[in-house]
């Protein structure tokens, strides 16, 4: 069964560095997504991407996050210089269809620690 | 805007009892999506139902039940004869049509004793 990969399952980084947390969606999906959950909180949007094109973000989703298609199956989030508070898990995911009855696939997470 | 309330924030049962997890959901669309995740202890997110606003027929598969009130904007997951193996954190969350984000409630810690 086709499935939505991450990588690396787990980074550290120190405060201010620039990581990015990678994402291969699955092949016959057009639209991604970024998710974080901080420790034992909820799962919150950041962003969904279509054609090239952000589609939709959230107020998290500041200057400080990108994203990117850098080629035909990698799907990256960027964080250009990262604080302690974004401390938390990544989920990437992706679905076929844009209409809200098409399933979510998560991939299974990029746990980001910022020291 | 859209928001997803989960009361309970953990419960703890013994095999084999029933649980009910709750989901209240805010939204001014009148087509939307509701759906339950699963996120056991290993951390991934595991789908377990979509459900949409205009079919309010309740769901069975297996020992899972959902049941959809749009009258009191409820959400409701049953386990049937709980497992140890049905511990985890239980997502309820929502999508309007006008947009491509899930919101998600807090989630229920469920523990499942022995």
């Amino acid at each position: 069964e086709p499935e939505v990969t991450q990588t690396p399952s787990h980074q550290v980084t120190q405060m201010g560095q620039e990581v990015i947390l990678r994402c291969v969606p699955i092949s016959n999906h057009l639209y991604f997504y970024w998710y974080r959950q901080i420790l034992g909180q909820k799962v919150e949007f950041l962003v969904s991407f279509y054609n090239n094109e952000i589609s939709e973000k959230s107020e998290i989703f500041d200057d400080q996050f990108s994203v990117e298609r850098p080629d035909g199956s990698n799907f990256t989030l960027k964080i250009r210089s990262t604080k302690l508070e974004d401390s938390a898990m990544y989920f990437c995911a992706s679905s076929e269809r844009w209409e809200g009855d098409n399933e979510q696939f998560f991939g299974p997470g990029t746990r980001l620690t910022v020291l | 805007a859209q928001k997803v309330t989960q009361a309970q924030t953990e419960i703890s049962v013994v095999e084999k009892e029933d649980v009910t997890l709750d989901c209240v959901y805010e939204t001014r669309d009148t087509t939307y999506y509701l759906f339950w995740y699963k996120q056991p202890p290993s951390g991934e997110l595991v789908f377990l139902i979509r459900r949409n606003s205009f079919d309010e027929q309740n769901e069975i598969s297996g020992r899972y039940s959902w049941n959809f009130q749009k009258s009191t904007s409820s959400f409701n997951f049953t386990i049937t004869a709980s497992q140890v193996v049905d511990s985890a954190v239980y997502f309820c969350a929502l999508r309007e049509t006008s947009g491509s984000r899930l919101t998600f409630g807090e989630g229920t810690q469920l523990t499942v004793n022995p």
